[in-house]
């Protein structure tokens, strides 16, 4: 059964620092990896997708990693902002699950002082 | 906005009660799913629906009824809840092409519910 786990479970930072959130996840025969966004009392935001044979993924300020073999992900911020502060959920798909399940981790919880 | 919306946004209930829970997706999707989503625990997937027809039940109990009238609506009938039923539960959807296909779930905001 696969499981996800993120570390750490909550991070303080001040403004403009770089931050790294970690993800794992223990069986490898995964199909894709996404990292998503929630904001307090809002749903999930979809902010990269690495496919398994990708190794990374850039948008904007945001670079996610992907190493399949280890079982990790990193999602990487750079120059953080005060409205980066929300919770990040990792999840992957399983390569040999129909359908578009996908498994989550409980989040890292980031707030990012000014 | 993502183009799924969720009605009631806040809801409290007591155990004997029956409510439902409203989704619906503007986006053209094909595939509709329900998450819980506890405190500290992370998002558990409940039902999913593709082509309105349920393939996934995830171990779910008999209080939880889903319903899926066509692909652009999901409801989650609720009746004799308990108090740990309290949680934020999430409706996504997403364009299924079959086994294989690259897609994204889009989420919609939740409903808190709370059962006294």
């Amino acid at each position: 059964k696969q499981e996800v786990t993120q570390i750490p479970a909550a991070l303080s930072v001040p403004e403009g620092e770089n931050l790294v959130l970690n993800c794992s996840f223990t069986d490898s025969a995964i199909y894709n990896l996404q990292w998503f966004r929630q904001d307090p009392g809002k749903g999930l935001t979809s902010l990269l997708l690495i496919q398994s044979s990708q190794r990374e993924q850039t948008s904007g300020r945001l670079n996610a990693s992907l190493d399949k073999s280890s079982g990790r992900s990193t999602l990487y911020i750079a120059a953080s902002q005060p409205g980066d502060s929300a919770t990040y959920l990792c999840a992957v798909r399983n390569t040999m699950e129909y359908g578009n399940k996908l498994v989550f981790g409980a989040g890292t919880i980031l707030r990012v002082k000014s | 906005e993502t183009g799924v919306t969720q009605t009631p946004r806040h809801l409290v209930m007591g155990m004997t009660n029956k409510k439902s829970l409203k989704c619906e997706q503007h986006l053209g999707h094909n595939a509709m799913y329900w998450y819980k989503q506890s405190a500290k625990k992370p998002l558990e997937l409940m039902f999913v629906y593709n082509f309105k027809e349920q393939t996934e039940n995830n171990s779910v109990p008999s209080r939880f009824s889903p319903e899926c009238p066509n692909s652009s609506h999901l409801f989650l009938h609720l009746h004799t809840l308990q108090p740990e039923d309290s949680a934020l539960y999430l409706c996504a959807s997403s364009q299924e092409v079959g086994r294989g296909a690259v897609d994204t779930q889009y989420f919609g905001p939740g409903t808190r519910l709370t059962v006294l």
